[in-house]
């Protein structure tokens, strides 16, 4: 079946650690996203690829890093600089919407990141 | 930026009742999204809208430009529907993945 995995689905994190969060879709997707969700708020957005080997910051990518070296996959790393990583966070992948007209965004199940 | 707002932000009702979700942004857009997501926290995309009204089922979304409103209905509501549901639009600054604000959510619960 097609679709978005994501991984792990709880993840908890110590001070001063760097952790990875998985994402890969198998929809042959051009465009990938990290969002993250916090408690009363929108979904606000982290980092964005539109294609393989390039990324652009969304509104909050302070703290957050990510590669895309394959087509199907968009980790995203936390890491120490993230002061507040406690959220929950959704990946999700679209078709190129410049090229297909087609812009509906499928989401992943979401990791939820706790810190010990 | 876009600011998107959604009303009410909770709503309880009883099963069979007709449920209408409220969203209304402040800056022209080229598209809006209703999605839903569950308990579990996952997502899935129930309707793209660029003008008039869609229908999938049980669930009618419409869109007022003019307005730059547009309400999700589901009618006969179900304990099932109880779900949170989110607004987001896409602006005019470009086709590309950025472009796309979210509401904060409407917590909707269908009590049997």
């Amino acid at each position: 079946d097609g679709g978005i995995t994501q991984s792990p689905k709880y993840l908890f994190r110590k001070e001063g650690q760097n952790v990875t969060l998985s994402c890969e879709q198998n929809l042959n997707h051009d465009a990938m996203y990290w969002y993250r969700q916090d408690p009363g708020q929108g979904l606000r957005l982290i980092y964005y690829s539109q294609i393989v080997n390039d990324f652009q910051k969304g509104d909050i990518a302070e703290g957050y890093s990510v590669s895309r070296e394959k087509k199907e996959s968009f980790p995203l790393t936390v890491t120490s600089a993230q002061k507040n990583p406690t959220a929950f966070y959704l990946c999700a992948s679209s078709a190129d919407f410049l090229r297909t007209g087609q812009e509906t965004q499928y989401f992943g199940p979401g990791t939820r990141l706790l810190v010990l | 930026k876009n600011e998107v707002e959604q009303s009410p932000q909770n709503l309880t009702a009883q099963e069979g009742e007709f449920i209408t979700i409220n969203c209304s942004y402040s800056v022209g857009i080229s598209a809006l999204h209703w999605l839903q997501q569950h308990p579990g926290g996952g997502i899935v995309s129930l309707f793209m809208l660029s003008s008039g009204k869609k229908k999938h089922g049980r669930l009618i979304a419409t869109i007022n430009i003019q307005e730059k409103h547009s309400s999700l209905h589901i009618t006969a509501s179900h304990p099932r529907d109880s779900a949170v549901y989110i607004c987001a639009v896409r602006g005019y600054s470009g086709g590309g993945a950025d472009g796309l604000t979210f509401g904060k959510g409407t917590h909707l619960i269908i009590q049997p």
